[in-house]
């Protein structure tokens, strides 16, 4: 199994200031097509997960573009250039180059 | 509306059998791959397994093979995730999910259902 690693763990954010979480996978992620298959995933409190980022950068419909994503190989990176109060939650990073596995998740929350 | 509507919450004992529905509406069901999610109490996310409704086409996570069954009936648009005995540790909120597509990019799990909580004791 490829073993995905996320920090930190816990992000305490302030409005309006940015936040960043890293990804770390066993393996690379690089497919021969020349596609990484990391995704990213926004669990909020009381909801399913959902979709914010698929293959390290591409944007979900309907997502914000203060989120982005940026990586290579085993390193990704989220990123959220201006925290709302409405991003809290836990972040979860997930490989599908074989079979699925996830991060443990980073529990974002408001300082 | 594109949707997947899952099947409400069980309270099971171990060693009853169960399956768990999840309907999908608003898009062609035969065109995209539906997966299975576990998240165990307070904990993370976990990969099941994926089917190909067109065909059944069928792929498990090597931790829950041999253990549950997925299928679906795609005269009614419907994919099921089915025990034939629980265990206490199946407790947990099961996600029905779709994987997306972008032209020939697979674009990751789009759309999820809401869950179903399954409570398995004694």
């Amino acid at each position: 199994d490829i073993v995905m690693t996320q920090s930190p763990l816990s992000l305490p954010v302030t409005p309006g200031e940015p936040a960043s979480i890293s990804c770390r996978s066993s393996q690379s992620l690089l497919h021969s097509d020349g596609s990484h298959y990391l995704d990213w995933y926004l669990q909020k409190p009381g909801q399913s997960p959902q979709l914010l980022i698929y293959s390290v950068s591409n944007r979900a419909s309907g997502v914000p573009d203060r989120f982005s994503g940026s990586g290579s190989g085993t390193d990704f990176t989220l990123k959220i250039s201006r925290v709302e109060a409405e991003d809290v939650g836990v972040y979860f990073c997930m490989q599908a180059l074989q079979t699925r596995t996830f991060g443990q998740g980073t529990r974002v929350e408001i300082k | 509306e594109v949707q997947l509507v899952q099947s409400g919450a069980e309270v099971k004992k171990p060693g009853d059998s169960l399956r768990i529905s999840c309907v999908a509406s608003g898009y062609s069901f035969t065109s995209y791959w539906i997966g299975w999610v576990r998240q165990m109490p307070g904990q993370g996310l976990e990969w099941m397994g994926i089917i190909y409704p067109a065909d059944s086409d069928t792929k498990y996570s090597p931790s829950f093979q041999g253990h549950v069954t997925i299928s679906v009936d795609k005269s009614i648009n419907t994919a099921y995730l089915q025990w034939s005995s629980l265990q206490a540790s199946d407790a947990a909120i099961y996600y029905c999910v779709r994987r997306g597509q972008s032209g020939r990019l697979v674009a990751g799990l789009d759309l999820w259902g809401h869950g179903t909580l399954v409570t398995v004791s004694s």
